[in-house]
């Protein structure tokens, strides 16, 4: 079993250009999140999703936007890149988002410069 | 505001045991959890509590007093591949889980 995919592995960016981070899951699970994670902090959620069709926002959403057309993906797009997102970008699931106590699975990561 | 409290860097010796402290102070309390994070890797689930006590799995215990806002992830029997990141993170009142910045423990032979 895959679990959770994400691509690419890594990338650079120039500034001001758009970019989507794919993340696809295998495990049926209804809620899907974006994460960042930079040195010295922790985990900081970007977006959400609780079930197929909707979103939700979380810490840091300025500057990204998801969508979740069906269970299995949740592409997460930085439409106009800056420096500042310069990140390791992970994508989780969990069986279900309404009780936040299930435990999370995570993808591999994708690593952003953006110059 | 809602902070989660973890030393940055902790060094054990191989076959030692080890305690990573977790202090917490959040908009209410439905659980902890404890993830492990290899450098470059994903995080992995280790544990999740709920009431206060001990859970006790394997070489890897996690304890949780909720009057104290205090959590600890002990790691006994300490092998070379438990050099990773330790990271903490609180369910809080909105179900929403508040990360620390984790405690990146070497190991030393």
């Amino acid at each position: 079993t895959a679990g959770i995919t994400q691509a690419p592995t890594s990338q650079i960016l120039a500034a001001g250009r758009s970019m989507t981070l794919r993340c696809t899951q295998d495990m049926r699970h209804n809620a899907m999140y974006w994460y960042r994670q930079d040195l010295g902090l922790g985990l900081r959620l970007i977006h959400y999703s609780n079930t197929a069709g909707t979103t939700g926002k979380g810490e840091v959403p300025d500057g990204y936007s998801v969508s979740r057309a069906n269970t299995d993906d949740f592409p997460l797009t930085l439409a106009s890149a800056v420096p500042s997102q310069t990140s390791v970008y992970f994508c989780a699931s969990s069986d279900s988002g309404d009780s936040g106590t299930d435990t999370q699975y995570f993808g591999p990561g994708t690593r952003l410069t953006v110059l | 505001g809602q902070n989660i409290d973890q030393p940055t860097e902790m060094t054990a010796t191989e076959g030692a045991i080890v305690q990573i402290n977790c202090t917490y102070q959040t908009s209410g309390f439905n659980g902890l959890f404890w993830y492990q994070q290899h450098a470059g890797e994903a995080p992995t689930f280790l544990s999740y509590n709920v009431l206060d006590g001990l859970e006790e799995k394997g070489r890897f215990s996690s304890f949780l007093s909720r009057s104290k806002g205090y959590s600890y992830l002990l790691v006994k029997e300490l092998q070379m591949k438990d050099s990773a990141s330790y990271l903490c993170a609180v369910v809080d009142s909105n179900y929403q889980l508040i990360w620390g910045a984790g405690t990146k423990l070497i190991i030393k032979p």
